[in-house]
């Protein structure tokens, strides 16, 4: 298994462009979801999704979409990127009431 | 809403025990967890406790957990070098799988 995968590993965007971070898990996990992590702010919550089809907002949904098609798979869209977004993202997953979250190894975006 | 805190720093000899600590706010948690993150890495699951325990015990590392005043621990028993890291405590969001995460306490070893 590859585990969590996520592309790219670095971004860079300038403001107002779009984008999509991908993110992959083959290990038939119902549960994914998003993280940005910024300096001294710890791991925050973005997006969540417990199946295909069903997706709910986090901690800091705004300036963000996501869908879920598939199960193996949960992008991440940026619309109009915004200097703001500048942090490290990480995807997770799990099977759902379980203990443990696999994370993905994280994709720098830089925003200009 | 909820909210986990931890002290942001914490630095120790090597050799010495190092002890983090974590306040949460969600008493609906059924685990809560210790991530450790080396620099310019992913997060690593450390170790977890269920909520109906007190305690875990895992080779160098110790969970206590207090229900009633929602506080968390993780001490680590004969701190080394590489144990410098960012130490991230976690709970469950809105009693799901989804975490939420303290903004974590960075280990460095003193001289």
């Amino acid at each position: 298994n590859a585990g969590v995968t996520q592309t790219p590993k670095f971004q860079v965007l300038k403001t107002g462009q779009s984008m999509t971070l991908q993110c992959a898990q083959d290990m038939n996990h119902e549960y994914m979801s998003w993280y940005r992590q910024d300096p001294g702010m710890g791991l925050r919550l973005i997006h969540y999704s417990v199946g295909a089809g069903i997706t709910d907002q986090g901690e800091v949904p705004n300036g963000y979409n996501v869908s879920r098609s598939t199960t193996e798979d949960f992008p991440l869209r940026l619309l109009s990127a915004a200097p703001s977004q500048t942090s490290v993202y990480f995807c997770a997953s799990a099977t759902l009431g379980t203990d443990t979250q696999y994370f993905g190894p994280g994709t720098r975006l830089t925003v200009l | 809403g909820e909210d986990v805190e931890q002290s942001l720093f914490l630095s120790v000899r090597e050799g010495d025990s190092s002890v983090i600590n974590c306040t949460y706010t969600d008493s609906s948690s059924t685990y809560l967890y210790w991530y450790k993150q080396e620099p310019g890495a992913g997060l690593q699951l450390l170790t977890y406790i269920f909520s109906n325990m007190d305690m875990k015990q895992d080779q160098r590392l110790t969970v206590l957990l207090n229900k009633k005043d929602k506080h968390l621990s993780l001490r680590i028993a004969d701190t080394q070098t590489g144990d410098s890291a960012i130490y991230f405590c976690a709970e469950t969001y809105q009693a799901g799988t989804a975490l939420i995460f303290g903004k974590g306490t960075t280990l460095s070893m003193s001289s």
